[in-house]
């Protein structure tokens, strides 16, 4: 079974600071790793997965996020903060082969002028 | 294109109640998940249907099921709500099932209310 641990339920960051939001991830076989993005009272949004190949991901937004094996994380960066990227973002977990996703509890990005 | 359809959008129900979700894939699209979302948590998966087969099944009661017809839409029907069945019900459509990786594309939810 795969689970994901989201540390952090609210972060909050200033607008044009590092956004970091930290995601770790238990598979007993080779994962792949998602970030969506949740605004208020829509679906999710895939910011961006990692699958196979390089371990440092981009995405949309000027997300990115980087597969680290050894620590089973893969957490989700952005250099500067916008305060459009308010939202709440989830990590999910799927296993290769299936589509199906396993989501964390989610973190929500708060950002202040 | 039109993306992933879900109705209604929103829906009061009581305890006792039944209650039919429906999902439109994208087209093209033969596989359909669906997803509960509690207030304040991550989706957590309920069923995945590919060519009409129900291909997985989360930790679910009985009280829920769920169909996928021949153009692949699909209808979440749940039994004798209960007061904790009040969520956003998301639907997902991938191109198939399984065998390789193919995103999944989320509609805009049902939000259902049991009171």
């Amino acid at each position: 079974a795969q689970s994901v641990t989201q540390l952090g339920s609210h972060v909050s960051v200033s607008e044009g600071a590092l956004v970091l939001l930290r995601c770790n991830y238990s598979s007993s076989v080779p994962p792949y790793l998602f970030w969506y993005v949740q605004y208020p009272n829509q679906g999710l949004q895939l910011l961006l997965k990692y699958t196979t190949g390089a371990t440092l991901v981009k995405g949309i937004n000027g997300f990115e996020a980087e597969f680290k094996k050894s620590e089973t994380s893969f957490h989700l960066t952005k250099p500067s903060a916008h305060m459009s990227d308010a939202a709440e973002y989830f990590c999910a977990v799927s296993v290769r082969g299936y589509s199906t996703l396993t989501f964390g509890k989610g973190t929500m990005l708060l950002v202040s002028p | 294109d039109a993306g992933v359809t879900q109705s209604p959008t929103h829906l009061i129900k009581t305890r006792g109640q039944h209650v039919t979700l429906r999902c439109s894939p994208i087209s093209g699209h033969k596989s359909v998940s669906w997803y509960q979302q509690v207030l304040g948590q991550g989706p957590q998966f309920i069923f995945q249907y590919y060519e009409k087969e129900e291909r997985g099944r989360g930790n679910f009661p009985d009280r829920f099921s769920a169909r996928q017809f021949p153009n692949y839409s699909s209808e979440l029907n749940v039994n004798a709500l209960l007061l904790g069945d009040s969520a956003l019900y998301l639907c997902a459509s991938s191109a198939i099932g399984r065998g390789q990786y193919n995103e999944q594309f989320f509609g805009p939810g049902t939000r259902l209310t049991v009171l």
